[in-house]
Protein backbone atom coordinates (compact mmCIF):
# COMPACT_ATOMS: atom_id res chain seq x y z
CA UNK A 1 0.00 0.00 0.00
CA UNK A 2 1.53 3.39 -1.32
CA UNK A 3 -1.39 5.53 0.59
CA UNK A 4 -2.24 7.23 -2.76
CA UNK A 5 -5.32 6.86 -3.71
CA UNK A 6 -7.20 7.44 -7.05
CA UNK A 7 -11.24 7.85 -7.78
CA UNK A 8 -12.82 6.01 -9.47
CA UNK A 9 -10.85 3.32 -10.43
CA UNK A 10 -12.88 2.53 -13.69
CA UNK A 11 -15.10 4.99 -16.01
CA UNK A 12 -16.79 4.84 -19.14
CA UNK A 13 -17.05 8.02 -21.19
CA UNK A 14 -18.68 9.03 -24.84
CA UNK A 15 -16.53 11.00 -26.97
CA UNK A 16 -16.62 15.28 -26.11
CA UNK A 17 -17.58 14.78 -23.01
CA UNK A 18 -14.99 15.77 -20.18
CA UNK A 19 -13.76 13.65 -16.85
CA UNK A 20 -12.52 14.54 -13.74
CA UNK A 21 -9.99 12.22 -11.96
CA UNK A 22 -9.06 12.53 -8.45
CA UNK A 23 -6.09 11.50 -5.93
CA UNK A 24 -5.12 11.72 -2.55
CA UNK A 25 -1.96 11.87 -1.67
CA UNK A 26 0.54 10.11 0.47
CA UNK A 27 0.59 12.06 4.11
CA UNK A 28 3.36 14.10 3.90
CA UNK A 29 3.55 14.79 0.45
CA UNK A 30 3.25 17.73 -1.30
CA UNK A 31 4.13 17.03 -4.91
CA UNK A 32 1.35 15.15 -7.20
CA UNK A 33 2.93 13.65 -11.06
CA UNK A 34 -0.45 12.39 -13.13
CA UNK A 35 0.51 10.05 -15.72
CA UNK A 36 -0.92 8.49 -18.98
CA UNK A 37 -0.45 4.83 -19.61
CA UNK A 38 -1.72 3.60 -23.40
CA UNK A 39 -2.37 -0.36 -23.35
CA UNK A 40 0.93 -1.77 -24.40
CA UNK A 41 2.90 1.66 -23.73
CA UNK A 42 4.89 2.93 -20.54
CA UNK A 43 3.31 5.92 -18.88
CA UNK A 44 3.97 9.23 -20.47
CA UNK A 45 4.17 12.08 -18.07
CA UNK A 46 0.98 14.37 -17.70
CA UNK A 47 2.26 17.07 -15.59
CA UNK A 48 3.24 17.89 -12.24
CA UNK A 49 1.60 20.01 -9.33
CA UNK A 50 3.87 21.59 -6.36
CA UNK A 51 2.33 23.67 -3.35
CA UNK A 52 -0.99 23.92 -5.97
CA UNK A 53 1.08 25.50 -8.52
CA UNK A 54 1.84 23.62 -11.95
CA UNK A 55 5.51 22.85 -12.43
CA UNK A 56 6.48 21.02 -14.70
CA UNK A 57 4.23 19.66 -17.82
CA UNK A 58 4.76 17.21 -20.64
CA UNK A 59 3.24 17.22 -24.63
CA UNK A 60 -0.38 17.24 -23.73
CA UNK A 61 -2.61 19.60 -25.04
CA UNK A 62 -4.57 22.64 -23.25
CA UNK A 63 -7.61 20.44 -22.17
CA UNK A 64 -6.01 17.92 -19.87
CA UNK A 65 -5.89 20.58 -17.30
CA UNK A 66 -5.27 19.80 -13.11
CA UNK A 67 -5.84 21.51 -9.37
CA UNK A 68 -3.99 20.76 -6.52
CA UNK A 69 -5.74 21.89 -3.37
CA UNK A 70 -4.30 22.73 0.26
CA UNK A 71 -4.32 19.41 1.37
CA UNK A 72 -2.45 18.33 -2.00
CA UNK A 73 -5.19 15.96 -2.94
CA UNK A 74 -5.51 16.44 -6.80
CA UNK A 75 -7.58 16.73 -9.92
CA UNK A 76 -7.23 16.02 -13.81
CA UNK A 77 -9.20 16.95 -16.15
CA UNK A 78 -10.03 16.42 -19.42
CA UNK A 79 -12.35 18.45 -21.48
CA UNK A 80 -13.44 17.37 -25.14
CA UNK A 81 -12.77 13.43 -25.06
CA UNK A 82 -11.55 11.61 -27.54
CA UNK A 83 -11.20 8.10 -28.30
CA UNK A 84 -7.39 8.12 -27.72
CA UNK A 85 -7.49 9.00 -24.42
CA UNK A 86 -8.60 5.96 -23.40
CA UNK A 87 -5.85 4.92 -20.81
CA UNK A 88 -4.67 4.23 -17.06
CA UNK A 89 -4.71 7.67 -15.82
CA UNK A 90 -1.68 7.31 -12.60
CA UNK A 91 -1.32 9.62 -10.20
CA UNK A 92 2.07 9.62 -7.82
CA UNK A 93 3.06 11.96 -5.20
CA UNK A 94 6.32 12.47 -3.20
CA UNK A 95 7.96 14.88 -1.16
CA UNK A 96 9.25 17.45 -3.87
CA UNK A 97 11.47 15.17 -6.56
CA UNK A 98 12.21 12.54 -4.36
CA UNK A 99 10.98 8.78 -4.90
CA UNK A 100 7.47 8.56 -6.02
CA UNK A 101 4.72 6.55 -4.83
CA UNK A 102 2.05 5.42 -7.54
CA UNK A 103 -1.70 4.76 -6.63
CA UNK A 104 -3.53 2.07 -8.65
CA UNK A 105 -4.92 4.22 -11.07
CA UNK A 106 -8.24 4.83 -13.15
CA UNK A 107 -8.77 2.87 -16.22
CA UNK A 108 -10.48 5.58 -18.45
CA UNK A 109 -12.67 3.96 -21.97
CA UNK A 110 -13.77 6.56 -24.33
CA UNK A 111 -16.46 4.82 -26.79
CA UNK B 1 14.45 8.14 -31.78
CA UNK B 2 12.24 7.23 -28.43
CA UNK B 3 13.79 8.37 -25.44
CA UNK B 4 13.71 5.21 -23.77
CA UNK B 5 14.18 2.22 -25.46
CA UNK B 6 13.65 -1.35 -24.20
CA UNK B 7 13.52 -4.71 -25.85
CA UNK B 8 10.72 -5.55 -27.70
CA UNK B 9 9.99 -8.89 -25.77
CA UNK B 10 8.15 -11.03 -24.95
CA UNK B 11 10.52 -13.19 -22.34
CA UNK B 12 9.15 -16.55 -21.72
CA UNK B 13 11.86 -18.60 -20.07
CA UNK B 14 11.30 -21.74 -17.54
CA UNK B 15 11.65 -21.51 -13.22
CA UNK B 16 15.11 -21.09 -11.84
CA UNK B 17 16.79 -19.33 -15.45
CA UNK B 18 18.58 -16.31 -15.61
CA UNK B 19 17.15 -13.25 -18.01
CA UNK B 20 18.45 -9.91 -18.89
CA UNK B 21 16.65 -7.11 -19.99
CA UNK B 22 18.30 -4.03 -21.79
CA UNK B 23 17.79 -0.51 -22.48
CA UNK B 24 18.87 2.76 -24.13
CA UNK B 25 18.10 5.75 -23.46
CA UNK B 26 18.93 8.80 -25.68
CA UNK B 27 19.07 12.15 -22.99
CA UNK B 28 22.55 12.21 -21.98
CA UNK B 29 21.69 14.85 -19.26
CA UNK B 30 20.20 11.64 -17.31
CA UNK B 31 21.09 11.68 -14.21
CA UNK B 32 18.67 9.13 -12.57
CA UNK B 33 17.67 5.62 -13.51
CA UNK B 34 15.62 2.93 -12.47
CA UNK B 35 13.82 0.04 -12.97
CA UNK B 36 10.10 -0.47 -11.97
CA UNK B 37 7.96 -3.40 -12.21
CA UNK B 38 4.68 -3.21 -13.03
CA UNK B 39 1.65 -6.56 -13.10
CA UNK B 40 -0.61 -6.57 -15.48
CA UNK B 41 -3.36 -2.96 -15.35
CA UNK B 42 -1.98 -2.51 -11.99
CA UNK B 43 0.36 0.59 -10.64
CA UNK B 44 3.86 0.48 -11.37
CA UNK B 45 6.24 -0.22 -8.29
CA UNK B 46 9.87 0.44 -8.19
CA UNK B 47 12.30 -2.45 -8.09
CA UNK B 48 15.10 -0.76 -7.38
CA UNK B 49 17.61 2.31 -8.31
CA UNK B 50 20.77 1.98 -11.23
CA UNK B 51 24.06 3.16 -9.76
CA UNK B 52 27.56 3.58 -12.39
CA UNK B 53 28.70 1.20 -9.99
CA UNK B 54 26.28 -1.49 -9.96
CA UNK B 55 23.97 -2.74 -7.82
CA UNK B 56 22.59 -5.76 -6.67
CA UNK B 57 19.41 -6.62 -4.61
CA UNK B 58 18.91 -10.48 -3.82
CA UNK B 59 18.29 -11.94 -7.32
CA UNK B 60 18.30 -8.63 -8.85
CA UNK B 61 21.43 -6.68 -10.45
CA UNK B 62 21.40 -3.57 -12.48
CA UNK B 63 23.94 -1.86 -14.22
CA UNK B 64 24.57 1.30 -15.52
CA UNK B 65 26.86 2.38 -18.68
CA UNK B 66 26.55 6.37 -19.19
CA UNK B 67 29.10 5.90 -22.01
CA UNK B 68 27.14 3.71 -23.91
CA UNK B 69 23.89 5.77 -22.57
CA UNK B 70 23.07 1.93 -21.54
CA UNK B 71 20.57 0.45 -18.47
CA UNK B 72 20.65 -3.45 -18.21
CA UNK B 73 18.31 -5.63 -15.54
CA UNK B 74 19.39 -9.26 -14.84
CA UNK B 75 17.02 -11.94 -12.51
CA UNK B 76 18.74 -15.00 -11.69
CA UNK B 77 16.66 -17.93 -10.42
CA UNK B 78 13.43 -16.63 -12.17
CA UNK B 79 10.56 -17.23 -9.69
CA UNK B 80 6.91 -17.49 -11.42
CA UNK B 81 6.25 -14.64 -8.81
CA UNK B 82 8.43 -12.21 -11.60
CA UNK B 83 6.17 -12.58 -14.20
CA UNK B 84 5.47 -9.23 -14.88
CA UNK B 85 6.30 -6.29 -17.06
CA UNK B 86 9.95 -4.43 -16.62
CA UNK B 87 9.67 -0.20 -17.36
CA UNK B 88 13.26 0.84 -17.76
CA UNK B 89 13.00 4.33 -16.48
CA UNK B 90 14.89 7.48 -16.61
CA UNK B 91 14.94 11.25 -14.98
CA UNK B 92 16.98 14.41 -15.59
CA UNK B 93 18.76 16.30 -12.54
CA UNK B 94 16.85 16.71 -9.71
CA UNK B 95 13.79 16.21 -11.97
CA UNK B 96 10.47 15.73 -11.27
CA UNK B 97 9.28 13.77 -14.80
CA UNK B 98 10.27 10.12 -14.85
CA UNK B 99 10.57 9.13 -18.64
CA UNK B 100 9.27 5.38 -19.13
CA UNK B 101 10.16 2.70 -21.65
CA UNK B 102 7.36 0.77 -22.64
CA UNK B 103 8.75 -2.26 -20.99
CA UNK B 104 9.48 -5.26 -21.42
CA UNK B 105 6.91 -8.84 -20.53
CA UNK B 106 8.24 -11.50 -18.63
CA UNK B 107 6.67 -14.97 -18.57
CA UNK B 108 8.03 -17.34 -15.83
CA UNK B 109 6.90 -20.83 -16.92
CA UNK B 110 6.68 -23.84 -14.93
Amino acid sequence: ETGVTQSPTHLIKTRGQQVTLRCSSQSGHNTVSWYQQALGQGPQFIFQYYREEENGRGNFPPRFSGLQFPNYSSELNVNALELDDSALYLCASSLGSEKLFFGSGTQLSVL
Amino acid sequence: RKEVEQDPGPFNVPEGATVAFNCTYSNSASQSFFWYRQDCRKEPKLLMSVYSSGNEDGRFTAQLNRASQYISLLIRDSKLSDSATYLCVVSGAGSYQLTFGKGTKLSVIP
